[in-house]
């Protein structure tokens, strides 16, 4: 149940790329391909922008993309805009009815 | 349109108890499995209870086993989460959330439950 661990920020200029890695364990990230990313904005709930490790819900930017390798995940936002700025949050199912997040990044523009 | 609406929040003493509802709408309650998530004041997402699509499997973090019950009514499409014994460390913004995909795809508002003497 230990939280997966993120880098605390992140930063580039507007049309920049930005990578932020997830890492857990065999037991989380690398046991399921059930990685998801969550972004939220200050005093908004979450919103899912990456399900299934590389999905995207409809309505999200293809700017926005996912991948996973062994237990370490990652989220990739290219051409980044202003909006993008927020706090990014890795989960993953982590089995028996249950997820685990990650520990969070703010990502800066 | 789907949604999810929380209510309950309230401030708590420590050691009382509190229970959260979060009200659902706009897809079939009974083919999803529910969860709460909480967030402290200027922290991190923290997971701390599922529920089955059936109500049938629970699931709790270990810092609220044994004084949170998670639980739903399909009469009612609403989500439960019981809470005792409350700790100055459970005071937090819960959400509710839908699981479909293995992600949490649809979230409420949030309520916040302050704990303090």
């Amino acid at each position: 149940q230990s939280a997966l661990t993120q880098p605390p920020s992140a930063s580039g200029s507007p049309g920049q790329s930005v990578t932020i890695s997830c890492t857990g364990t065999s037991s989380d990230v690398g046991g399921y391909n059930y990685v998801a990313w969550y972004q939220q904005h200050p005093g908004k709930a979450p919103k899912v922008m990456i399900y299934e490790v590389s999905k995207r819900p409809s309505g999200v930017p293809d700017r926005f993309s996912g991948s996973k390798s062994g237990n370490t995940a990652s989220l990739t936002v290219s051409g980044l805009q202003a909006e993008d700025e927020a706090d990014y949050y890795c989960s993953s199912y982590a089995g028996s009815n249950n997820f685990v997040f990650g520990t969070g990044t703010k990502v800066t523009v | 349109e789907v949604q999810l609406v929380e209510s309950g929040g309230v401030l708590v003493q420590p050691g009382g108890s509190l229970r959260l509802s979060c009200a659902t709408t706009g897809f079939t309650f009974n083919n999803h499995a529910l969860h709460w998530v909480r967030q402290a004041p200027g922290k991190g997402l923290e997971y701390i209870s599922g529920i089955s699509y059936d109500g049938q499997d629970t699931y709790y973090v270990n810092s609220v086993k044994g004084r949170f019950i998670i639980s739903r009514d399909k009469s009612k499409n609403t989500l439960y989460l019981q809470m005792g014994s409350l700790r100055l460390e459970d005071m937090a913004v819960y959400y509710c959330a839908r699981d479909s995909s293995g992600c949490l795809d649809y979230w409420g508002q949030g309520t916040l439950v302050t704990v303090s003497s």
